[in-house]
C-alpha cells in the first residue's frame, strides 16, 4: 500500500488554466507538506498543515491555495498557471515527536505549463 | 540567512567509498537529515543526526559537527544502484518542523 499518494502523476496544461493536485497519506501523520522541486532539483517548502491548520506559508504567490479537508489529505489548487510554475510538486507527511519527525514523500506530480 | 551547500556532482567507482559533504548556515538548528532521490522518484529518508558524532546504518553513515555547521554522508561498498542525488536538509528550530534542503549532490557510480 502506498503511504503517501499524489494524483495526478503528470499534468500538462496551458498557461492561464486552473488546476488541482491531490495528496493523501495513510500513515496516520498529523502534518502534511507541499514542496516544489525546480529544474535545478532544488526542493523548497511551500506550505504545511498540522491537523488541518496552516502552520507554514512560505513566500508563495496567492495563486497557490492549499486545502486540507482532514488530516489525511492536503490538496493544492493553482490558479492562472504560469510558465514558471512548471516543476515537480511533492507532498510529504510526518508526525512531530515520532521517528525524528521524518518526512515521507509522495511520488511527485510533474507539472508542465505550456 | 539560511544556506546549505553541497557539491553539485560526484563520481565514484563501484565498490569504493565516497563522502558527500554538507555545510549549513541556518538561523536555528533542530537536526540534519540526508535523503536519497533517484531520478524521477521521490526523496527517501536515509539518516538523521541531531547530536555531534557518527550515526552508522549499514553501508551508510552520517556525521555531524554542530559547532562547524558541517555534516557528511559516507557511502561504503558502492553499488551501481547508489547512483542518485543525495539531499542534505536542516530542520529549523521553530515549531513548524520546516526542512530546508540543499540543492543535492548527484552521485554517479561507475563500474
Amino acid at each position: 500500500d502506498t503511504a503517501v499518494s499524489q494524483t495526478p502523476k503528470y499534468l500538462v496544461t496551458q498557461m492561464g488554466n486552473d488546476k488541482s493536485i491531490k495528496c493523501e497519506q495513510n500513515l496516520g501523520h498529523d502534518t502534511m507538506y507541499w514542496y516544489k522541486q525546480d529544474s535545478k532539483k532544488f526542493l523548497k517548502i511551500m506550505f504545511s498543515y498540522n491537523n488541518k491548520e496552516l502552520i507554514i506559508n512560505e513566500t508563495v504567490p496567492n495563486r497557490f491555495s492549499p486545502k486540507s479537508p482532514d488530516k489525511a489529505h492536503l490538496n493544492l489548487h493553482i490558479n492562472s498557471l504560469e510558465l514558471g510554475d512548471s516543476a515537480v510538486y511533492f507532498c510529504a507527511s510526518a508526525t512531530p515527536g515520532q521517528e525524528f519527525e521524518t518526512q515521507y514523500f509522495g511520488p511527485g506530480t510533474r507539472l508542465l505549463v505550456l | 540567512g539560511q544556506n546549505i551547500d553541497q557539491p553539485t556532482e560526484m563520481t565514484a567507482t563501484e565498490g569504493a567509498i565516497v563522502q558527500i559533504n554538507c555545510t549549513y548556515q541556518t538561523s536555528g538548528f533542530n537536526g540534519l537529515f540526508w535523503y536519497q532521490q533517484h531520478a524521477g522518484e521521490a526523496p527517501t529518508f536515509l539518516s538523521y543526526n541531531v547530536l555531534d558524532g557518527l550515526e552508522e546504518k549499514g553501508r551508510f553513515s552520517s556525521f555531524l559537527s554542530r559547532s562547524k555547521g558541517y555534516s557528511y554522508l559516507l557511502l561504503k561498498e558502492l553499488q551501481m544502484k547508489d547512483s542518485a542525488s543525495y539531499l542534505c536538509a536542516v530542520r529549523d528550530l521553530d515549531s513548524s518542523y520546516k526542512l530546508i534542503f540543499g540543492s543535492g549532490t548527484r552521485l554517479l557510480v561507475r563500474p
